[in-house]
């Protein structure tokens, strides 16, 4: 077991390009998340697969931003058209079904700094 | 609108002693909680958790105590060690799938 994995670590990219993050989540965890970290703040929720379903998203994943598990392992975050607010760190965790939902411990990966010029 | 609240940014403690880390939320719909904690460049770790059912849960050195009726959470680090210092953040969920992070608290012990 490797742990969550996160490609690249850090991105610096000019305003207004696209970028996309990678995750490979534990082998055998079918639940994947993706938060965002800016400095100073905790983690804020971005979005949830259970396996390949984009179950939820929060309101602050605008429409540049989108999300993809197409076979329900490794998962990839789009950034169209970035703006210097997107600036974060990119977290994403994975976790176990089996867990069930009121005992959910979520694994994260090392995350991708993203640096918008 | 921040539902989880960790009003300490900072805390400085000999090691040893016992470290309290406090995190209040606002939802009252939230029935899971957990603390993690952050070193430099790494993505947060699981530390410990408790479920809206219990008020107290215990794992080695570290304790979390859970006051439902303040809406209050505490973790408890007994004896505080070097290794401890990171950046612990407190998070909590009402459905299982979305979790609600609080800012954190650097935590320092002091060899």
């Amino acid at each position: 077991d490797t742990g969550v994995s996160q490609n690249p670590r850090h991105k610096i990219t000019k305003r207004g390009q696209n970028v996309t993050f990678r995750c490979d989540p534990i082998s055998e965890h079918n639940r994947l998340y993706w938060y965002r970290q800016t400095l100073g703040q905790g983690p804020e929720f971005l979005t949830y697969f259970q396996n390949e379903a984009q179950l939820e998203k929060s309101r602050l994943l605008s429409d540049r931003f989108s999300a993809e598990r197409p076979k329900g392992s490794f998962s990839t975050l789009e950034i169209q058209r970035t703006e210097q607010g997107d600036s974060a760190m990119y977290l994403c965790a994975s976790s176990s079904e089996m867990q069930g939902p009121r005992t959910d411990t979520q694994y994260f990966g090392p995350g991708t700094r993203l640096t918008v010029l | 609108d921040q539902q989880v609240k960790q009003n300490s940014p900072s805390l400085s403690v000999q090691e040893g002693r016992i470290s309290i880390l406090n995190c209040d939320y606002t939802n009252s719909m939230f029935d899971y909680f957990l603390w993690y904690k952050k070193y430099p460049a790494e993505g947060p770790t699981f530390l410990i958790s408790i479920s809206s059912i219990k008020d107290k849960n215990e794992d080695g050195r570290f304790t979390v105590f859970l006051n439902k009726s303040a809406k209050h959470l505490s973790l408890h680090i007994v004896p505080s060690q070097p290794g401890d210092s990171a950046v612990y953040f407190c998070a909590a969920s009402n459905t299982g799938n979305q979790f609600y992070f609080g800012t954190g608290t650097s935590l320092t012990v002091i060899p």
